[in-house]
């Protein structure tokens, strides 16, 4: 059945590595995000992709990169550059049509 | 930076009464949405309403927009332990509604007391 789905669900960093989130959609949706969310927090978003090749900085893009090789995949890769990566990490696509935005279930990163 | 923001922060309400939470926004929309987040889970959509629209119902939910006050509510009518979760409004500044860059306020946690 149709959805989207993040892994890890949870994900340990050693300090100074990169680590990378996959996210993957079969909506057949044009628009993927990446959104961060701190602890009691709203979500912030750091990188959003309208098309296959095409990717936008959010408000908090420092010390993350993101790629988007397939209209289906939008992995999120956490670069030692980020200073304080622990936090919940949604990833999420949007219909076109109706504006609506699907979420996966998020992953847990922590820095160890 | 975040354009809706939700008040209350926390509410704590009894089941069976309504709980109501208020969004209030600083820039024009195309459309404001409102979402549902289970702890540590991800958010699961609940209404949208468009900037053209004052009013909207599904099921226990209703949501009002008034675009002049740049705000919106949403009541939860005859609340449920079940309905316990954070609620968050959404805003989508695209002219077309494409939810080009959703932008999500702080949410407010709602506790449903049995």
């Amino acid at each position: 059945d149709g959805g989207i789905t993040q892994s890890p669900k949870y994900l340990f960093r050693k300090e100074g590595q990169n680590v990378t989130l996959s996210c993957e959609q079969n909506l057949n949706h044009d628009a993927m995000y990446w959104y961060r969310q701190d602890p009691g927090q709203g979500l912030r978003l750091i990188y959003y992709s309208q098309i296959v090749n095409d990717f936008q900085k959010g408000d908090i893009a420092e010390g993350y990169s993101v790629s988007r090789e397939k209209k289906e995949s939008f992995p999120l890769t956490v670069t030692s550059a980020q200073k304080n990566p622990t936090a919940f990490y949604l990833c999420a696509s949007s219909s076109r049509q109706t504006g609506e935005a699907f979420f996966g279930q998020g992953t847990r990163l922590t820095v160890v | 930076s975040q354009q809706g923001e939700e008040d209350p922060q926390a509410l704590s309400i009894q089941e069976g009464e309504n709980a109501t939470m208020n969004c209030s926004y600083k820039t024009s929309i195309n459309n404001l949405q409102w979402y549902r987040q289970n702890s540590g889970r991800g958010l699961v959509h609940l209404i949208l309403i468009r900037s053209n629209e004052r009013e909207k119902h599904s099921g226990r939910l209703r949501v009002t927009l008034d675009t002049s006050k740049k705000s919106s509510s949403l009541l939860i009518t005859a609340s449920r332990a079940a309905d316990t979760a954070s609620y968050f409004c959404a805003t989508d500044p695209s002219l077309d509604g494409s939810a080009r860059q959703l932008t999500f306020g702080s949410g407010t946690q709602l506790t449903v007391l049995p």
